[in-house]
């Protein structure tokens, strides 16, 4: 059971356009969302968050929606560079979790930056 | 910054040896620190959960006396993989919380373990 789901496998934009990275989920008990970029071979590198009391959270060139009613956030990069090019993780956590912290992640999406 | 470091990087066994991965935080105590294992172009998989000072928590279907994991200090927890075979085989990712109460997790640089 994929609680938390990244549909799109793979994306491609170019330098300087907006990347738009988005993750669904399923559980409504989940109250705080995060965003990781992972490079291979390496581990994942925290982007952003936000916590299920606000729908937008703004950091740089990074600023994630959360749509609580449809249980959709998403991921906007602008304006996207070759270096954002990686694998972008969203997870989940919630009040079930809290205690422990425990992470569910989405499979994740290899965006591609071209010059 | 919140800095994890994992040691070893890459790692090569032979089946039936057992592999000791460490896990440190750098920079902050972490009373919570998290195992990982991602197999190619899957998603991260938690396979238990280590409180300093107690017995870790494991995900369903990890199996606790193969994948050892000890939390002795507030800085390092350690994997132990028991006799190892290849289907072991895979890249082990340790995270730490750096406080309680919240949720962000920091994560190492991972270990490629090739068992042969």
């Amino acid at each position: 059971d994929q609680q938390v789901k990244q549909n799109s496998p793979s994306l491609s934009v170019q330098e300087g356009r907006i990347s738009i990275l988005n993750c669904d989920y399923t559980n409504s008990m989940f109250d705080y969302f995060l965003w990781y970029k992972k490079y291979p071979a390496e581990g994942p590198t925290f982007l952003i968050s936000i916590s299920s009391i606000k729908d937008k959270n703004e950091d740089g060139r990074f600023t994630v929606f959360l749509n609580k009613s449809a249980k959709h956030l998403s991921l906007h990069i602008v304006p996207s560079q070759p270096g954002d090019s990686a694998v972008y993780f969203c997870a989940a956590s919630g009040l079930i979790y809290n205690q422990g912290g425990k992470l569910i992640f989405g499979q994740g999406t290899e965006l591609s930056v071209k010059p | 910054g919140a800095v994890v470091s994992q040691h070893p990087s890459r790692v090569i066994c032979k089946s039936g040896t057992s592999v000791k991965i460490e896990c440190r935080s750098l920079d902050f105590q972490a009373t919570t620190m998290f195992w990982y294992r991602q197999f190619p172009k899957q998603s991260l998989m938690l396979m238990a959960t280590s409180n300093e000072g107690s017995k870790a928590t494991y995900e369903q279907g990890v199996e606790k006396d193969k994948f050892l994991i000890n939390h002795a200090s507030l800085t390092l927890s350690t994997l132990t993989v028991t006799s190892a075979h290849p289907e072991d085989s895979s890249f082990y990712i340790c995270s730490a919380r750096r406080q309680p109460g919240t949720d962000t997790q920091y994560f190492g640089p991972g270990t490629r373990l090739t068992v042969l």
